[in-house]
This record gives C-alpha cells, structure tokens and sequence, in this order.
C-alpha cells in the first residue's frame, strides 16, 4: 500500500547518543520535506529535498543532518542527542510533477524524541 | 519576513453553532493557502486548498488578500469536526510550507 512510514514512533535516549530517525515513502514522490514540532507550537521546516542527491536546510535551524540517496528514503540523523533535541518530528512528501497549488503534500505518523 | 498567524489556540462551540477558525499571514507576492487538519491519534491531512474553492466537509476558506486572511468556517460545527487546524500557505514555487501554531476545535455535545 502506497503510504509514507516513519520509524521509530517513539524514542527515548541518553545524551550525547547519535540517533537515527527514518523516513521512507511508497508513492513515488520527488519531494520530501521534515518538520520539527514541540508540543502546542508550529511545525518548523528543518530540511527539505527535491530529489536524489538534494538536500537544503529549511526555515529552522537545526544540528540535524540528512540524506537523499534513495528516492523513497530520507533519514534524519542527530551526531550527539542533546535534551534540546526533545521534540516530535514529521516527515512529509509530494509528488514533484504537479503544479504547487494542486499537489498534496502527505504527512508520516511522525517520531516523538525525547532526549534525558 | 513570511509569517502565518493563528490567534486562537482554542476555540470551544457546542454543535450546530457556526464556526471560524482565523488565520492571517504575512506574505508576500501571491500565496497559495492551504488548511491542513489533525484529528486525535491520526496524522496530520490536507483539508482544502483556497485555489479549488471546494468545500470539504462543510468548510470553506475564503483568501481575503486585502486583510491578508483565510479564515476557515463551516456553518453547523459537529462533534466529529473537533481536531488541530494548521492554516499554512506556500513559498513561492518550492512549496515550502509554513504552519500557524494551530486551533484546536473542541465541539461539545
């Protein structure tokens, strides 16, 4: 089934520790984008990419570091989880060929992170 | 620089009363406005988008370039309507998203 998957759901792990968070999408999208949301705030965009081998930093700065050498694939990783880090991160995709105002941009279950 | 306002961090209607969920934005050139939803345990999901002028599910938005709003109403609020709402307009061509903080609609019985 065509869907867009996010693993862990849940992470919960010391300081300094490097992490992984993985995203991988079924639906063939070009684009795919993360966001970082602490509990009752707005979703910040902290990377995005349009393709394999493309990778840009979004609006939000962050420590985070990701990758684009699959299409379907688009892990985030942390070198050093630091308890700023606590956060839940969405992991989102659209397909690339459709006009911006027409396309869906479909979201993952999202991986809730806290760091101790 | 670009910024998407959602002053209502909750906002609490009994069913069947109207309701509008503000947003105001901060943009310039011309935006492409879209209302995403979360309903509780699932995950976040496109709504509707100003440019289809659509109703889905009894609500329609209405971009206001003069106020530089989209405010989001339906008329008769139901209880299965009670969710976060993120209004979120677009960058430019690289639709790059930015989200409000989000209303909560709670729809009382």
């Amino acid at each position: 089934e065509a869907d867009i998957y996010q693993t862990p759901r849940y992470l919960v792990i010391g300081t300094g520790k490097k992490i992984t968070l993985e995203c991988s999408q079924t639906m063939g999208h070009d684009k795919m984008y993360w966001y970082q949301q602490d509990p009752g705030m707005e979703l910040h965009l902290i990377h995005y990419s349009y393709g394999v081998n493309s990778t840009e930093k979004g609006d939000l700065s962050s420590e985070s570091t990701v990758s684009r050498i699959r299409t379907e694939h688009f892990p985030l990783t942390l070198e050093s989880a630091r308890p700023s880090h606590t956060s839940q991160y969405l992991c989102a995709s659209r397909a690339g060929g459709g006009a911006a105002s027409t396309d869906t941009q479909y979201f993952g279950p999202g991986t809730r992170l806290t760091v101790l | 620089a670009q910024r998407v306002t959602q002053p209502e961090k909750l906002l609490s209607v009994f069913k069947g009363a109207p309701v509008e969920l503000k947003c105001n934005y901060s943009y310039s050139g011309s935006p492409e406005l879209f209302w995403y939803v979360q309903y509780s345990r699932q995950r976040l999901q496109l709504l509707l988008r100003h440019i289809s002028r659509e109703s889905i599910k009894g609500f329609t938005a209405d971009l206001n370039k003069g106020e530089t709003s989209f405010h989001l109403k339906k008329p008769f609020a139901q209880e299965e309507d009670s969710a976060m709402y993120y209004c979120a307009p677009t960058r430019d061509s690289s639709y790059k998203l930015i989200f409000g903080s989000g209303t909560r609609l709670l729809v009382r019985p």
